[in-house]
């Protein structure tokens, strides 16, 4: 079955850093174009880094140098290192598979919640 | 860079009718425009791709239509399960750009 599944959210204070992972099962990490899209609470979507499957990645301009995102083939894996966190980066963050041809995110995981507070 | 605004922000309406949402572009933009339906607490789900295409398992009454700037999400036979908030997105060069949402209530 295909799924994500994140981890590694919680409460962390202005200027700390964090570590999300994504664990992928039905198709190997490597092989899809994955995104991080995060939500703050009762806003929309707003996307946050995307992993191609040739290992090329970007970012949206308001986590660009404090964000990092990467994968573990091994263990199937996607992750995302946020540092100097802000409270503007409080939100859920979701690991969302992009369907290549479509270019649209087609399978999305329950996502997980990062709070940025003192 | 390209803004994409919905409208409108919140729409009311009763099972049975039929309902429009647009998304209109800042710019011209290519046909990859994707729509989203996500319910309170869940993640979104994928609707329509390249602007008009259903995705799979996504029940027939859920339409897609535009190009260039305005771009429309028509639900036809409003069902209990389709009040949500819908979204729009765009994929360009490497980047990725959501509407604001629409919420679409019971009237």
């Amino acid at each position: 079955e295909v799924q994500l599944v994140e981890s590694g959210g919680g409460l962390i204070q202005p200027g700390g850093s964090l570590r999300l992972a994504c664990a992928v099962s039905g198709f190997s990490v490597s092989s899809k174009y994955l995104s991080w899209v995060r939500q703050a609470p009762g806003r929309g979507l707003e996307w946050v880094s995307v992993m191609y499957s040739g290992g090329g990645t970007y970012y949206a301009d308001s986590v660009k140098g404090r964000f990092t995102i990467s994968r573990d083939s091994f263990n199937n894996i996607l992750s995302l290192q946020m540092s100097s966190l802000r409270a503007e980066d409080t939100a859920v963050y979701y690991c969302a598979r992009e369907d290549s041809v479509i270019r649209a995110f087609d399978i999305w995981g329950q996502g997980t919640m990062v709070t940025v507070s003192s | 860079d390209i803004q994409l605004t919905q409208s409108p922000s919140t729409l009311s309406a009763s099972v049975g009718d039929r309902v429009t949402i647009t998304c209109r572009a800042s710019q011209s933009i290519n046909n990859w425009l994707a729509w989203y339906q996500q319910k309170p607490g869940r993640a979104p789900k994928l609707l329509i791709y390249k602007a008009s295409n259903v995705q799979s398992g996504v029940p027939s009454r859920f339409s897609g239509s535009g190009s260039g700037t305005e771009f429309t999400l028509t639900i036809s036979g409003l069902q209990p399960d389709d009040f949500a908030t819908y979204f729009c997105q765009r994929y360009n060069s490497y980047s990725y750009t959501f509407g604001q949402g629409t919420r679409l209530e019971v009237k």
